[in-house]
């Protein structure tokens, strides 16, 4: 069946540090593809997506390309904030009605 | 500002009372979808509508019963809970449809005692 892996955290980071969050995933056929974010106390918000291999999502610094060749949706940012302390996950629909298969979660912290 | 909105955001309850969560979204999406997410773990699937009526139900426990009673409501009804139930609940929504990116309400922060 249908799978994503993330790499484990949590992962902690100075202010200003290259980020990138490994994530892989199985599936059939070519999903979409989908990075979330959790910031403490609050539900899960979109933060960027790719429909197609070699599509390059972005958001708020962030980004993510579609590699159909290694299977990867890796999450990369080139200056981390502590704002962007959070939980962060990856994730593919599969089934019929838009289920969402979701990476463990990566825990990121930034530090000052 | 999250356009998926639950109440309330806390709710503490003894294994023998009844309560209900609630979840409204204005956004036109005619798919919903609630979940459990314990502490450090992704969501859980537990129920998804599709059109006002239930399309999937991830084998949850009849103490949890979901009701849709029009395009924008979502109810979580709860009754004889257990300990381990303890946990964020989750509503989202969606276009239908694969590939549609779902939107997230807050949460409500269930404890039973």
């Amino acid at each position: 069946g249908d799978s994503v892996t993330q790499m484990e955290g949590p992962v902690t980071l100075s202010e200003e540090a290259f980020l990138t969050i490994n994530c892989t995933y199985t599936a059939t056929g070519y999903p979409s593809l989908f990075w979330y974010v959790q910031y403490p106390g609050e539900g899960l918000q979109l933060l960027l997506k790719a429909t197609k291999a070699d599509d390059k999502g972005s958001n708020k610094g962030f980004e993510a390309t579609y590699r159909k060749e290694t299977t990867s949706f890796h999450l990369e940012k080139g200056s981390v904030q502590v704002s962007d302390s959070a939980v962060y996950f990856c994730a593919l629909p599969t089934g019929t009605a838009s289920k969402l298969t979701f990476g463990t979660g990566t825990r990121l912290q930034v530090t000052l | 500002d999250t356009e998926v909105t639950q109440t309330p955001k806390h709710l503490v309850m003894g294994m023998t009372n009844k309560k209900s969560l609630k979840c409204e979204q204005h956004m036109g999406h005619r798919a919903m979808y609630w979940y459990k997410q314990k502490a450090k773990k992704p969501p859980e699937l537990m129920f998804v509508y599709s059109y006002e009526k239930l399309s999937i139900n991830e084998s949850v426990p009849s103490r949890f019963s979901p009701e849709c009673p029009n395009s924008s409501l979502l109810n979580l009804h709860l009754h004889a809970l257990q300990p381990e139930d303890s946990a964020l609940y989750l509503c989202a929504s969606s276009r239908t449809g694969l590939d549609q990116p779902q939107h997230f309400g807050d949460g409500t922060r269930l404890s039973i005692l």
